[in-house]
């Protein structure tokens, strides 16, 4: 069974520092694509970052490029955000998902087809 | 960027009704389109990818249809677990972008 589980969220000053993690099970990490997206509270999704299964590439948000850094550790089955200098607006529920591959009419087709359950960043003084 | 424009934004309907919602990319995203539903306090499920393609197990009273700049959700004959914020997804290019979401509520 797939399994992401999210942790490392919490309460942060403004300017601060926070490192998430994504603990993956049920599927070959190294073989897909990772995201990040998050949730203010009350409202929509918001696609944060994205990097690739070998980490040769990734590509961030405007909202969030240089403030925040993907990454990914094969050998322990996780993904990571490190999110620094961190903004009242950052707040949101963040989710980790994972990148899955579909074809349709021999095209293939990239999802995010299993999410964890999310972690809550507050950023408050 | 592409912005994703859903209609309605709030959906009142009752069980057993046909509901449709509608998705307009800003530009054209061939059908690298997918849906979404949430429900509250938890993340969100995968339905439909390439525009119209169920993801297996979805409810075949959920349907896609579209492809360049329009697409919509359909909806045959709903049933109370299907009461949740919807939300369209264009994957043709990074950034990734989401609909503002569609609340479908019970009248």
């Amino acid at each position: 069974e797939v399994q992401l589980v999210e942790s490392g969220g919490g309460l942060v000053k403004p300017g601060g520092f926070l490192r998430l993690s994504c603990a993956a099970s049920g599927f070959s990490f190294d073989s897909h694509n990772m995201n990040w997206v998050r949730q203010a509270p009350g409202k929509g999704l918001e696609w944060v970052s994205f990097i690739v299964s070998d980490s040769s590439y990734r590509y961030y948000a405007d909202s969030v490029r240089g403030r925040f850094t993907i990454s990914r550790d094969s050998d322990k089955n996780s993904l990571y955000l490190e999110m620094n200098s961190l903004r009242v607006e950052d707040t949101a529920v963040y989710y980790c998902a994972r990148e899955g591959k579909y074809y349709h009419d021999s095209r293939a087709y990239y999802v995010m087809d299993y999410w964890g359950p999310g972690t809550l960043v507050t950023v408050s003084s | 960027e592409i912005q994703l424009t859903q209609s309605p934004p709030l959906l009142s309907a009752s069980v057993g009704d046909r509901v449709t919602i509608t998705c307009r990319a800003s530009q054209g995203i061939r059908a690298y389109l997918a849906w979404y539903q949430q429900k509250p306090g938890k993340a969100p499920n995968l339905l439909i990818y390439a525009a119209s393609t169920l993801l297996s197990g979805v409810p075949s009273r959920f349907s896609g249809s579209g492809s360049g700049t329009q697409f919509a959700l359909t909806i045959s004959s709903l049933q109370p677990e299907d009461f949740a914020t919807y939300y369209c997804q264009q994957l043709n290019t990074y950034p990734i972008t989401f609909g503002q979401g569609t609340r479908l509520e019970i009248k």
